[in-house]
């Protein structure tokens, strides 16, 4: 089992452009969530996928946006990039309705916003 | 609102002693509880979680932490820290959104293990 698996691991951007984040959730999980984790910081949550939809969504701006696959992977986009943007963005994978079970993370991407 | 407050940005403790990490909740009902531990480099995993059943609650590499309504907290403990806790620990509030729920996490405590 591969667990939750995140790409690219690390990433540099540039202000006011944008990108895209990918997560595969853990096998047998359905949910996908986002977070992201600023320097210092605890994760904060940005929003949640089941089912192709968001589901919940976290106090962030509409330039975050992401998208869920049939195969339950999923995208985090961010437009018109900020600094402020530069951050670990950390994916979980959970089960859809059964919400006291343990959320799986990966990794994580390491944004730069330069 | 849920919310979570880790008391300690910092702790250090000597190899063989123990260890206390101290989390307080604010939540309008039972909450749910968590530790995640996040070595660097690497993801979160989960050390332990509360869902209202034994107060006590034990989890991987020897933690334990204590569910105490009256005192809304949730404090991290182990008898003997080794040098490989070295990590940061989340204290996590589960906000319920019907079928599923969102993590709120505390600001982290960093631990520190000395030789």
């Amino acid at each position: 089992d591969a667990g939750v698996t995140q790409s690219p691991t690390h990433l540099i951007k540039t202000r006011g452009q944008q990108v895209t984040l990918r997560c595969s959730p853990k096998s047998g999980h359905d949910t996908v969530s986002w977070y992201q984790q600023a320097l210092g910081q605890g994760p904060q949550f940005i929003f949640q996928y089941y089912e192709e939809e968001e589901r919940q969504r976290g106090n962030f701006p509409d330039r975050f946006s992401g998208h869920q696959f049939p195969n339950y992977s999923s995208e985090l986009n961010v437009n018109a990039l900020l600094l402020g943007d530069s951050a670990l963005y950390l994916c979980a994978s959970s089960s859809w309705g059964l919400p006291n079970t343990e959320a799986f993370f990966g990794q994580g991407t390491r944004l730069t916003v330069v | 609102a849920q919310s979570v407050t880790q008391l300690d940005s910092h702790v250090s403790v000597s190899e063989g002693t123990p260890v206390l990490l101290r989390c307080n909740y604010s939540s309008s009902y039972s909450p749910s509880l968590f530790w995640y531990v996040q070595h660097p480099n690497k993801g979160l995993q989960l050390l332990l979680k509360y869902t209202s059943a034994a107060t006590l609650v034990k989890g991987i590499n020897g933690f334990e932490a204590e569910f105490k309504k009256s005192e809304t907290s949730f404090h991290l403990t182990k008898p003997s820290a080794h040098m490989s806790d070295a990590a940061e620990y989340f204290c996590v509030v589960t906000v319920y959104g019907g079928a599923t729920n969102k993590l709120i996490f505390g600001t982290g405590t960093l631990l520190a293990v000395q030789p």
